[in-house]
């Protein structure tokens, strides 16, 4: 069964630094892998999609990246904004059937 | 209309009532979904529909009924809960089953099981 984990759990920073968030699975064989971010109480909002064929995905202030290989993704957020803080959850899609496994989550606090 | 809505947003039942939640989405998509989420824990995929028919149940149990009378509907029966089913129901949808192309989810139905 695939494994998602996302490193760190939780993180605080001060508006306006550059910021990685991790994500990490044991099955590489996966077809697609999407970044959602997650408010309080609330449903998900869909960030980025990177294709398996792809190495990374930009949308505004947000890059993701995928090295399928190694089992890894990154989210980049560049000049943090208070709004970007929300849990950020990674979902890799095993059987191409749009199956989300969702990992662990970061939850990020932005401080202004 | 770009939006998945649930209802009710928050729902308080006893253990031996039923009850429904309702999910509707008018974008088209051919494919929806109810994921189960518990405090400070991951979404996790209970069922599938794909074009009407139920095509994924991940080992959930009878006490949880889906239901998809057409395209833009889906509604998840509930009954003889139990209190650990208390958790935030989410519905999704996307273009089909095999196409990420837009997947939303809606904001969830809150389920306090007492």
């Amino acid at each position: 069964k695939q494994e998602v984990t996302q490193i760190p759990a939780a993180l605080s920073v001060p508006e306006g630094e550059n910021l990685v968030l991790n994500c990490s699975f044991t099955d590489s064989a996966i077809y697609n892998l999407q970044w959602f971010r997650q408010d309080p109480g609330k449903g998900l909002t869909s960030l980025l999609l990177i294709q398996s064929s792809q190495r990374e995905q930009t949308s505004g202030r947000l890059n993701a990246s995928l090295d399928k290989s190694s089992g890894r993704s990154t989210l980049y957020i560049a000049a943090s904004q208070p709004g970007d803080s929300a849990t950020y959850l990674c979902a890799p899609d095993q059987t191409g059937a749009n199956n989300l496994f969702f990992g662990t989550g970061t939850r990020l606090t932005v401080i202004p | 209309d770009t939006e998945v809505t649930q209802t009710p947003k928050h729902l308080v039942m006893g253990m031996t009532n039923k009850k429904s939640l309702k999910c509707e989405q008018h974008m088209g998509h051919r494919a929806m979904y109810w994921y189960k989420q518990k405090a400070k824990k991951p979404p996790e995929l209970m069922f599938v529909y794909s074009y009407e028919k139920l095509s994924i149940n991940e080992s959930v149990p009878s006490r949880f009924s889906p239901e998809c009378p057409n395209s833009s509907l889906l509604n998840l029966h509930l009954h003889a809960l139990q209190p650990e089913d208390s958790a935030l129901y989410l519905c999704a949808s996307s273009v089909r089953d095999r196409d990420l192309r837009g997947y939303t989810f809606g904001s969830g139905t809150r389920l306090t099981v007492v």
